[in-house]
């Protein structure tokens, strides 16, 4: 695609839901990449996926939070049992090789927990 | 965890100025990205250097790796510029640079 698509761009949810962010990369990126970005906070790490590989899911703050990237391609961020602290912006972004270049970042989707 | 840490906070300037915004960090990297962030969130990602300076346009980024500083600047400021400025560092030289660090952030308002 032209560029790295999140969906959905604004999600409002009960606490105590699940809710399913995705995220398309651009067509042949192999490196994936989450981040949050809470209000008055700077962006952070989540989780990363390069290839085949075994993502890093260090950043993740609880079990409560997991990542899966099917067929190297589409990525989904999975957050249960949503916590009023959950809410923030969740940018995805894609590149072609880990480090050596230039990360695309998508538009995020704004979670919202009530 | 490298501290990254950005100055100023926010800066107002009249069309037309040059622009200076400082990065340092705390353990010394390989390479350093400035990002901006436009009103409506979305971001882009401007440069990634590990030395020396690179420019686009009228942006310039400059890095002192000895020195543990950045700087972006920005020549013949527009209102278009108008954005926060981010930049963001790996953990260490040679570590995994995908787990970047970021800084808080510059809010540069431009006026017309």
């Amino acid at each position: 695609g032209a560029g790295v698509s999140q969906s959905p761009s604004n999600k409002v949810t009960e606490k105590g839901k699940d809710v399913e962010l995705r995220c398309d990369p651009i067509s042949g990126h192999t490196a994936l990449y989450w981040y949050r970005q809470s209000l008055g906070q700077g962006l952070e790490f989540l989780i990363y996926f390069q290839g085949n590989s075994a993502p890093d899911k260090s950043g993740l703050p609880s079990d409560r939070f997991s990542a899966e990237r099917t067929g190297g391609s589409v990525s989904t961020l999975t957050i249960q049992r949503t916590q009023q602290e959950d809410s923030a912006v969740y940018l995805c972004a894609s590149s072609l090789v880990l480090a050596k270049n230039i990360q695309y970042f998508g538009a995020g989707t704004r979670l919202s927990v009530l | 965890k490298n501290e990254v840490e950005q100055s100023p906070q926010n800066l107002t300037a009249q069309e037309g100025e040059f622009i200076t915004i400082n990065c340092s960090y705390s353990v010394g990297i390989s390479a350093l990205h400035w990002l901006q962030q436009h009103p409506g969130g979305g971001i882009v990602s401007l440069f990634m250097l590990s030395s020396g300076k690179k420019k686009h346009g009228r942006l310039i980024a400059t890095i002192n790796i000895q020195e543990k500083h950045s700087s972006l600047h920005i020549t013949a400021s527009h209102p278009r510029d108008s954005a926060v400025y981010i930049c963001a560092v790996p953990p260490y030289s040679g570590g995994s640079n995908y787990k970047l660090t970021f800084g808080k952030g510059t809010l540069l308002t431009v006026n017309p």
